[in-house]
């Protein structure tokens, strides 16, 4: 159980370009959804918390209007990366967290590796 | 806001032999740790949590431990194997507040 499905798995394409990666939740209901941003050898870097059916919380530094976040139901999130640079490559992993209680542990989806070219 | 750090960043043990990552956070409030596992290029996996009511919690070859006194937990992992070759994050959180991790270990089993 608790499977998040993210996809693409790897993105190559080239600067100005709009990237779209979605996370679903395939077997239970997520209310919450997390997108985290991965350096080469780094810990996990939050950039914002999605809630379904409101506006996402960005952590500071992380640019709202560069990264538009939507929570349409409770199994979905997408995280669009709106024009594109290089310096946007990264691996880009979402994770969902179980409506039920407090407490509940986060799953994630396998990753997105984005190259900008 | 909650602050996590762990230790060591780099870790190398002889296959059969135990590894110990420690972790300590800075929020009295944190009452969920959970232990992920990643491999390269992959998913962090869940592989072990402990809630503030316990102290340790047992899955085969992988205990945590947790003093929440001292603010400190654990990961113990007796007879390593290569595939327990991995980077280990450990986190905290209280309620429904999002995880903090910490920088991460890098386990690396020899045979």
């Amino acid at each position: 159980g608790a499977v998040v499905s993210q996809h693409p798995s790897w993105v190559i394409c080239k600067s100005g370009t709009s990237v779209k990666i979605e996370c679903r939740s395939l077997d239970f209901q997520a209310t919450t959804m997390f997108w985290y941003r991965q350096f080469p050898k780094q810990s996990l870097m939050l950039m914002a918390t999605s809630n379904e059916g409101s506006k996402a919380t960005y952590e500071q530094g992380v640019e709202k209007d560069k990264f538009l976040i939507n929570h349409a139901s409770l199994t979905l999130s997408t995280l669009t990366v709106t024009s594109a640079h290089p310096e946007d490559s990264s691996f880009y992993i979402c994770s969902a967290r179980d409506r039920g209680g407090k407490n509940q542990p986060q799953h994630f989806g396998d990753g997105t590796r984005l190259s900008i070219l | 806001g909650e602050n996590v750090e762990q230790h060591p960043s780099t870790l190398s043990v002889q296959e059969g032999d135990s590894a110990v990552i420690k972790c300590t956070y800075s929020d009295s409030a944190s009452n969920y740790f959970p232990w992920y596992k990643q491999e390269l290029g992959k998913r962090p996996q869940l592989i072990i949590d402990i809630r503030s009511n316990v102290g340790e919690k047992k899955d085969q070859r992988i205990a945590v431990t947790l003093n929440k006194t001292a603010k400190h937990f654990s990961l113990h992992i007796t007879e390593t194997q290569p595939e327990d070759s991995a980077v280990y994050f450990c986190a905290a959180s209280s309620g429904y507040s999002t995880l903090t991790f910490g920088k991460g270990t890098m386990l690396l089993v020899s045979p």
